[in-house]
């Protein structure tokens, strides 16, 4: 089955500076992918998603980086603020629609 | 807009005891599910549901059931309560067809439920 990675479980990180959380997967058939921010003692939130159509696709403050060639995922976030301060991870859609969710990186942002 | 509600927050329960964590979502989504969070390990999925009267099992399923009477609701039931249940419940749904931009998966805040 497949198996969604993170590389780093914890991430620390300057106010105002950029963060980077990357994220691997290991179907090469997956073509969809989901970042959520999780907060403590709360529910995943929807960030930002991308189709393996795409190499890259941008919200606000975030951008999601897909490299098929490297099964590999990052979820940029620019300026980074306290708020940003979660849990986050990826997810990928597997066969039959079903997801696969990483164990998550942990950003914390010092003021 | 209340999206997904789970209830209740925390719950503790004795070993073998049957409760039931509610999941409502008023977005008319076709396709509902339940995982679980625990420590080290992403979510797993542990039922799911593509629409009213139709449900099927995730990857662990054992000890669990659903039911789908209506679209808006999906309750998860612990038929005997056992530690390794102990665990972060999360409800989730999305609209019907492929997932994708636009159709993606929006999740409950969670149910703590310890067994001891």
């Amino acid at each position: 089955g497949e198996s969604v990675g993170l590389h780093l479980p914890t991430l620390s990180v300057q106010e105002g500076d950029n963060s980077i959380i990357n994220c691997a997967y290991s179907n090469s058939a997956s073509d969809y992918f989901i970042w959520y921010k999780q907060e403590s003692g709360k529910g995943p939130q929807f960030i930002i998603d991308i189709r393996s159509n795409m190499d890259k696709r941008q919200g606000q403050r975030v951008t999601v980086l897909l490299n098929k060639t490297v099964k590999h995922l990052s979820l940029q976030i620019a300026a980074t603020q306290p708020g940003d301060s979660a849990v986050y991870f990826c997810a990928e859609k597997g066969t039959g629609n079903q997801f696969y969710f990483g164990t998550g990186t942990s950003l914390t942002v010092i003021p | 807009n209340a999206g997904v509600t789970q209830t209740p927050k925390f719950q503790v329960l004795k070993t073998g005891q049957s409760m039931t964590l509610q999941c409502a979502q008023d977005m008319n989504h076709e396709y509902m599910s339940w995982y679980r969070q625990d420590p080290g390990m992403g979510l797993r999925l542990i039922h799911y549901s593509v629409g009213a009267g139709i449900t099927d099992q995730g990857e662990v399923p054992n000890g669990y059931n659903v039911s789908r009477s209506t679209t808006e609701d999906f309750p998860l039931r612990l038929l005997s309560a056992a530690p390794s249940q102990t665990s972060v419940y999360f409800c989730a749904s999305r609209a019907g067809g492929s997932p994708g931009p636009g159709n993606t998966i929006y999740f409950g805040e969670g149910s703590w439920l310890t067994v001891v």
